[in-house]
């Protein structure tokens, strides 16, 4: 069955430490890989994607993600963490043809940022 | 708007009742998805519009869900006989197409059945 497993429900780092987020994912294929974030009250916003190339992607607000195709992993780091930050992150994956907008999403990990 | 806009943000309704929720995606984009976000759990995919066709309604969960998008644009996902289990939050996207490009989020709607 296809899935995506963030294993951490809840973390919690310092501001200015730095910060990975994990996601592994169960697929058929090699599908399209993504990292969203969801404030509290806001919609989706799109951190960063990999589709293919270097398997380090940079996104927005300094973060960058790794995937290692043979560890179904595509990890969230960011070096050092703003308390603007703090916020629900959701890693999602989609078919690469068809309805590549058909994304299967983790069920999240809330991010909380202690001053 | 420059964004996807939902309506309403919050909706209270009774259980066995009929819901209209409303999404105003991007201008231009001809590409449309309905999420539905339970507590607690990341949001899992309803039914995807490419134009005014309902391509990929495969994540609809049962005959009660059903979404419209007659003119290309506006779509409605219309729930009758509501029951306490469809309580969420429902998010729209839309897309330029193409199967590279990035979907835009709205806010969402929040459902209450009581």
């Amino acid at each position: 069955a296809q899935s995506v497993t963030q294993p951490d429900i809840h973390i919690t780092v310092s501001e200015g430490a730095s910060l990975e987020l994990r996601c592994n994912y169960s697929y058929g294929a090699t599908p399209y890989l993504f990292w969203y974030v969801q404030s509290p009250g806001q919609g989706l916003q799109l951190l960063l994607k990999y589709f293919s190339g270097d398997t380090l992607v940079q996104g927005i607000k300094g973060f960058e993600a790794e995937f290692k195709r043979s560890q179904s992993s595509f990890n969230l780091r960011k070096p050092s963490v703003h308390w603007s930050d703090a916020a629900e992150y959701f890693c999602a994956v989609g078919p690469r043809s068809g309805n590549t907008g058909k994304l299967i999403f983790g069920q999240g990990t809330t991010l909380q940022v202690k001053p | 708007g420059a964004g996807v806009s939902q309506t309403p943000s919050n909706k209270v309704t009774e259980k066995g009742k009929y819901v209209e929720l409303r999404c105003d995606p991007i201008s231009g984009h001809t590409a449309l998805y309905w999420y539905r976000q339970s507590l607690g759990q990341g949001p899992e995919f309803l039914i995807y519009f490419q134009g005014t066709g309902a391509a990929d309604d495969s994540g609809l969960p049962n005959d009660r869900f059903f979404a419209v998008r007659p003119e290309g644009s506006v779509s409605t996902l219309k729930i009758q006989r509501t029951e306490r289990g469809d309580s969420a939050v429902y998010l729209c996207a839309s897309s330029p197409g193409g199967h590279t490009s990035e979907a835009f989020f709205g806010q969402g709607t929040r459902l209450t059945v009581v």
